[in-house]
């Protein structure tokens, strides 16, 4: 059974502080790693990553995967109070015809004024 | 991005009715749709994906019975909730996959959640 444990469940940071978000996987036929960013409704699409050792950034926000050591993080650096939200890792595989993803736990991320 | 709604937004009935929820893929088509749910605090829990044509494939412990989900066409797929049950309120967010250079895309795109609360 494919398996996504995310940590720490929860954060609460000051502004302007650094986070570090982990994700941590076993699927087999593994595809993509996806990085999604959850507020009051549904996820909003953050990254997706494929291979190792490739950083992927838009502002803020980065993010690496480690597919030997079967991981993945997200930094944010700079965190505004914005950047508070539930913050899901999903694994998406090949195991079926439609390839379903499989989405961790989450992190909730405080960013307080 | 691609765009998914979800109709209603919010729903509150009495228990033992029906209710019906429609996801859309609004400027592209799928073929695929995929119906969570989420508890408060919690991840989102896949109850199955839905195929255009074609039967839904149900994840295991999910009734198809009570959850049933019709792909009539390739932009709208509806799940409705049988008989509802105080138990059954929840949080339920579509998704879809849209189509990149004739491939399929790995990123799901999700519609804005309905929240069924069921008296």
């Amino acid at each position: 059974e494919d398996k996504v444990v995310q940590s720490p469940l929860s954060l609460v940071v000051h502004e302007g502080d650094t986070v570090t978000l982990n994700c941590s996987y076993e699927v087999t036929n593994f595809r993509s790693l996806l990085w999604y960013k959850q507020e009051k409704k549904a996820p909003t699409f953050l990254f997706m990553l494929t291979s190792s050792g490739i950083e992927k950034k838009s502002g803020r926000l980065s993010s690496i995967l480690d597919k030997k050591e079967l991981f993945s993080i997200l930094n944010i650096t700079a965190t505004q109070t914005g950047d508070s939200a539930v913050y899901l890792c999903a694994v998406h595989s090949d195991n079926t015809n439609a390839g379903k993803s499989t989405f961790g736990d989450g992190t909730t991320l405080t960013v307080k004024p | 991005g691609a765009v998914v709604s979800q109709h209603p937004s919010r729903v509150i009935c009495k228990s033992g009715t029906s209710v019906k929820i429609e996801c859309r893929s609004l400027d592209f088509q799928a073929t695929t749709m995929f119906w969570y749910r989420q508890f408060p605090k919690k991840s989102l829990m896949l109850m199955a994906t839905s195929n255009e044509g074609s039967k839904a494939t149900y994840e295991q412990g999910v009734e198809k019975d009570k959850f049933l989900i019709n792909h009539a066409s390739l932009t709208l797929s509806t799940l409705t909730v049988t008989s509802a049950h105080p138990e059954d309120s929840s949080f339920y967010i579509c998704s879809a996959r849209d189509v990149v250079q004739g491939a399929v895309s790995e990123t799901q795109y999700f519609g804005p959640g309905t929240r069924l609360l069921v008296l």
